[in-house]
């Protein structure tokens, strides 16, 4: 079945440091996928997505990529903030069934350091 | 605020005790589901509605009862739970068969069985 692999965490850094989390999926359709982020004590929030392969997600100077060659979705920022500390999920949705049911990863905790 | 309400926020309930978590939402979405979120697992996705009907369970055990009045509200009915069952549990929506539309999240039920 489909399945979403990221990277294990936590993921330190400092402030203004580059951020990669890394992100690949198996799927057997044409799967859209999503990064998520998840606040202490909050739900979910979508942070960006992407539905074909090429396309481009961004959001808040987060950006990935939908490779469909190398089936990687990796979620990246040039300069991250204190504020950005929080647990980042990739997922997918098949697309091919009637509804939009989310298969995610297991999760990157994020913590940045001032 | 992310149109998804869910209550109560926080739970704790006893072994033999009988309780409901509610979820609401008014973003005019067909689709609704219940995660369940465990401390280093993956999110489980333990239902799904899709124009109030069933169309997914996920081997979930039957002290776990959901239920789907209307497109807009969702209930997960709890008995006889165990303690491995304290998780955070989230409630999502989305619209109905449009690929690549992405699901949105309330903020949880953090559960607490004793």
């Amino acid at each position: 079945g489909d399945s979403v692999t990221q990277m294990e965490g936590p993921v330190t850094l400092s402030e203004e440091a580059f951020l990669t989390i890394n992100c690949t999926y198996t799927a057997t359709g044409y799967p859209s996928l999503f990064w998520y982020v998840q606040y202490p004590g909050e739900g979910l929030q979508l942070l960006l997505k992407a539905t074909k392969a090429d396309d481009k997600g961004s959001n808040k100077g987060f950006e990935a990529t939908y490779r469909k060659e190398t089936t990687s979705f990796h979620l990246e920022k040039g300069s991250v903030q204190v504020s950005d500390s929080a647990v980042y999920f990739c997922a997918l949705s098949d697309g091919g069934g009637a509804t939009n049911k989310l298969i995610f990863g297991t999760g990157t905790l994020l913590a940045v350091q001032p | 605020e992310t149109g998804v309400t869910q209550t109560p926020r926080h739970l704790v309930m006893g072994m033999t005790n009988k309780k409901s978590l509610k979820c609401e939402q008014h973003l005019g979405h067909n689709a609704m589901y219940w995660y369940k979120q465990s401390a280093k697992k993956p999110l489980e996705l333990m239902f799904v509605y899709n124009f109030k009907e069933q169309t997914e369970n996920n081997s979930v055990p039957s002290r776990f009862s959901p239920e789907c009045p209307n497109s807009s509200h969702l209930f997960l009915h709890l008995h006889t739970l165990q303690p491995e069952d304290s998780a955070l549990y989230l409630c999502a929506s989305s619209h109905s068969g449009v690929a690549g539309t992405e699901a949105f999240f309330g903020q949880g039920t953090r559960l607490t069985v004793v």
